[in-house]
């Protein structure tokens, strides 16, 4: 069965360090979300792709965090320096397209910033 | 702004019970309605959608959805403890933006 591959699992990481995550959507899939989660709470979305190109990252802290999809396919989401704030789930999506299309998970990234 | 609502829970059912799960949304041009269980520590997968307004029935899940009072519900029959989990119910607003409520979290009791 086709599934969302995200690495790592877990990261632990101090703050002010770099961290990225990796995401390969569901294959054909053409936009690709990625969401923070924070405990008790639903998903957030930091920014969503179509194909290459951003089309919504409004909720994106830009100052330190940046996400790229270059190719369309892969993405990888960095946060650089990391604060004691960004603990959370980091998810990854995709979807076949934007309209009612639905929304596939991969397993997620737990980090932990020390 | 655009709001989905649930309970936060816990919910307690018996096991064998019938779990009522409820969510309200406050876009009225919402169109699709998802509804997803989240494990503990683990990442949302998707128990039911539905579009139309009426009941939907997969196995022992029940969507319902009354879109003039903005209500969307699930019904989970005949509950096991495998169905303790938190269950997040998504709207896709009038932008095809996914719009999660903060997810109600039920426990089965056996």
């Amino acid at each position: 069965e086709a599934e969302v591959a995200q690495s790592p699992r877990y990261k632990i990481t101090e703050k002010s360090q770099a961290v990225a995550f990796w995401c390969d959507p569901i294959s054909g899939h053409a936009t690709l979300y990625w969401y923070r989660q924070i405990l008790g709470q639903g998903p957030e979305l930091l920014v969503q792709f179509q194909d290459e190109s951003v089309v919504d990252d409004s909720q994106l802290p830009k100052d330190r965090f940046s996400a790229e999809r270059l190719k369309g396919v892969d993405s990888t989401l960095k946060i650089q320096p990391a604060e004691l704030g960004d603990s959370a789930m980091y998810l990854c999506a995709s979807s076949l397209g934007r309209g009612e299309n639905i929304q596939y998970f991969g397993a997620g990234t737990r980090l932990s910033v020390l | 702004q655009k709001e989905v609502e649930q309970n936060s829970g816990p919910l307690s059912v018996p096991e064998g019970a019938i779990a009522s799960l409820n969510c309200t949304y406050s876009d009225r041009g919402s169109q699709s309605f998802f509804w997803y269980r989240q494990y503990s520590g683990k990442s949302p997968e998707l128990i039911m959608f539905i579009y139309s307004n009426g009941d939907k029935e997969d196995g022992r899940f029940t969507a319902q959805l009354n879109k003039a009072s903005q209500y969307v519900s699930l019904l989970i029959r005949d509950s096991q403890p495998s169905d303790s989990a938190t269950y997040l119910c998504a709207v896709k607003d009038s932008n095809y933006q996914l719009i999660w409520g903060a997810g109600t979290k039920l426990i089965i009791k056996p």
